[in-house]
């Protein structure tokens, strides 16, 4: 089975420039999540999706970030304009409907720098 | 709001060895989930344990084995028989029974040293 899928790997912009992730989760997984982790810290939740719906967003800055799933699948998340507080790691993550609550199965991760 | 706290930065263990990871939380909920999750360097973190609150009886996953206490707030892990594979992050992890989201700790830096 195909892990979770994120590009690019890693990431160097100016502040104030704009910045795409894109997230392939695993095939079937109805929810996907995107998660913050600044260096030093635990992962904090922007979002997550149901299927193409949006369940909680309730951390996601909303005046530079944006995030869509696209027909249920794949998603992308964007930062426009970047600060330079928004240097972390994005993690995407998904979970099946037929697994223990809690279980998320993450990508890689998208390192992004901002200078 | 819940809130996660793992007190040690960084730990290290011989190979071989057992060592404990500690965590507390904050909730006022009764039911809830408690997690363990693994990061190693430059790879997927995956879960390690699980924890239901409901559940008296302590969670093992082979090598691995948490310490919950309900009324104290406190969920360890512990690992036996540490393996130079177990360096790792490791995080605690929170989830409200009919939650959605997963509240991480800190981190905990764990190194197995031959």
């Amino acid at each position: 089975e195909a892990g979770v899928a994120q590009s690019p790997r890693y990431k160097i912009i100016e502040k104030r420039q704009s910045v795409a992730f894109w997230c392939n989760p695993i095939s079937g997984h109805a929810t996907l999540y995107w998660y913050q982790q600044i260096l030093g810290q635990g992962p904090k939740l922007l979002i997550q999706f149901q299927n193409n719906g949006v369940v909680d967003d309730s951390q996601l800055p909303k005046d530079r970030f944006s995030a869509e799933r696209l027909k249920g699948v794949d998603s992308t998340l964007k930062i426009q304009p970047a600060k330079l507080e928004d240097s972390a790691v994005y993690l995407c993550a998904s979970s099946p409907r037929d697994r223990g609550p809690g279980e998320l199965f993450f990508g890689e991760g998208s390192r992004l720098t901002v200078l | 709001a819940q809130t996660v706290t793992q007190s040690q930065p960084e730990m290290s263990v011989q190979e071989a060895e057992t060592v404990t990871l500690s965590c507390t939380y904050d909730t006022s909920e009764n039911n809830y989930y408690l997690f363990w999750y693994k990061q190693p360097p430059s790879r997927q973190m995956i879960l390690v344990i699980r924890q239901e609150a409901y559940k008296q009886q302590n969670a093992t996953e082979n090598r691995f084995s948490v310490n919950f206490q309900k009324a104290a707030k406190s969920f360890s892990l512990k690992i036996s028989d540490s393996q130079l594979g177990d360096t790792a992050m490791y995080f605690c992890a929170f989830m409200k029974e009919y939650g959605n989201k997963l509240v991480f700790g800190a981190g905990t830096i764990l190194r197995v040293k031959s």
